[in-house]
C-alpha cells in the first residue's frame, strides 16, 4: 500500500531557530500534500494544502512566513517551522494523495515538535 | 457546512463488547466518509471507509453504518479488544478529480477498553 514516509519522529530545538520537517512519498506520486498540527487531546487541524509545483494553499490565522511550505517535486515535500517559539511545540502531521486514487489519504508518522 | 461531529468525546468498553462511535455532517457534498486510529504518538491510519452508495461496510470486527437521509455515520468495533484502545477520528472529503480536496474530521473519541 501507499507509504509516507515522515522525518524527524521528535525534535528539540532551541528558540529562535529554524526546524524542517520532510514527508516522502515511497512508492506513490504525491499529487497533493496536506500539513496538519495536532494539539495533545485534540484533532487535527489543517494547517495548509500544496499541489506539487505551486504555492501552498494556507487556512485561516496560519502564518505563511512562519510555516514554510515546500513541494518541489511530487514524491516530497517540506514544512519548515521558522524562528520557532515554544507556542510552535506540537505535533505536525502530513498526508499526501495522488489523483490517481481519488479517495485515498495516506497520513505520515508524525513529528513532535518541541521549542525550549 | 464544512463540520463534522463526533460523539461521545471519550467511551469506556469492557474486553469482547462493542465500541459505538457516531458522527455527523452537514455538507451533503461530502462522497468519502472515512475512519481513523491513531495511537499516541503516531500519525493517523486508515481503519475503513464507505461511500454513500452503500449503507454499511464490514472489515473483519470493524462496521461502518452510514444514513444518507440523517446525515450521519457511525463505526462499530464487534468484540473489542485491550489493543484498540486509542483515539478515533471519524472524517469526510468531496473526492473524485479535485486534488485539493481535503478531509474534514471530527472531533475525536478516546476509546479505552478494559481487559
Amino acid at each position: 500500500g501507499a507509504v509516507v514516509s515522515q522525518h524527524p519522529s521528535w525534535v528539540i530545538c532551541k528558540s529562535g531557530t529554524s526546524v524542517k520537517i520532510e514527508c516522502r512519498s515511497l512508492d506513490f506520486q504525491a499529487t497533493t500534500m496536506f500539513w496538519y498540527r495536532q494539539f495533545p487531546k485534540q484533532s487535527l487541524m489543517l494547517m495548509a494544502t500544496s499541489n506539487e509545483g505551486s504555492k501552498a494553499t494556507y487556512e485561516q490565522g496560519v502564518e505563511k512566513d512562519k510555516f514554510l511550505i515546500n513541494h518541489a517535486s511530487l514524491t516530497l515535500s517540506t514544512l519548515t517551522v521558522t524562528s520557532a517559539h515554544p507556542e510552535d511545540s506540537s505535533f505536525y502531521i502530513c498526508s499526501a494523495r495522488t489523483l490517481a486514487d481519488s479517495y485515498g489519504y495516506t497520513f505520515g508518522s508524525g513529528t513532535r515538535l518541541t521549542v525550549v | 457546512q464544512q463540520q463534522v461531529k463526533q460523539s461521545p468525546q471519550s467511551l469506556i468498553v469492557q474486553k469482547g463488547g462493542i465500541s459505538i462511535i457516531n458522527c455527523a455532517y452537514e455538507n451533503t457534498a461530502f462522497d468519502y466518509f472515512p475512519w481513523y486510529q491513531q495511537f499516541p504518538g503516531k500519525g493517523p491510519a486508515l481503519l475503513i471507509a464507505i461511500r454513500p452508495d452503500v449503507s454499511e461496510k464490514k472489515e473483519g470486527r470493524f462496521t461502518i453504518s452510514f444514513n444518507k437521509s440523517a446525515k450521519q455515520f457511525s463505526l462499530h468495533i464487534m468484540d473489542s479488544q485491550p489493543g484498540d484502545s486509542a483515539t478515533y477520528f471519524c472524517a469526510a472529503s468531496r473526492g473524485g478529480r479535485t486534488s485539493g480536496s481535503r478531509l474534514t474530521f471530527g472531533e475525536g473519541t478516546q476509546l479505552t477498553v478494559n481487559p
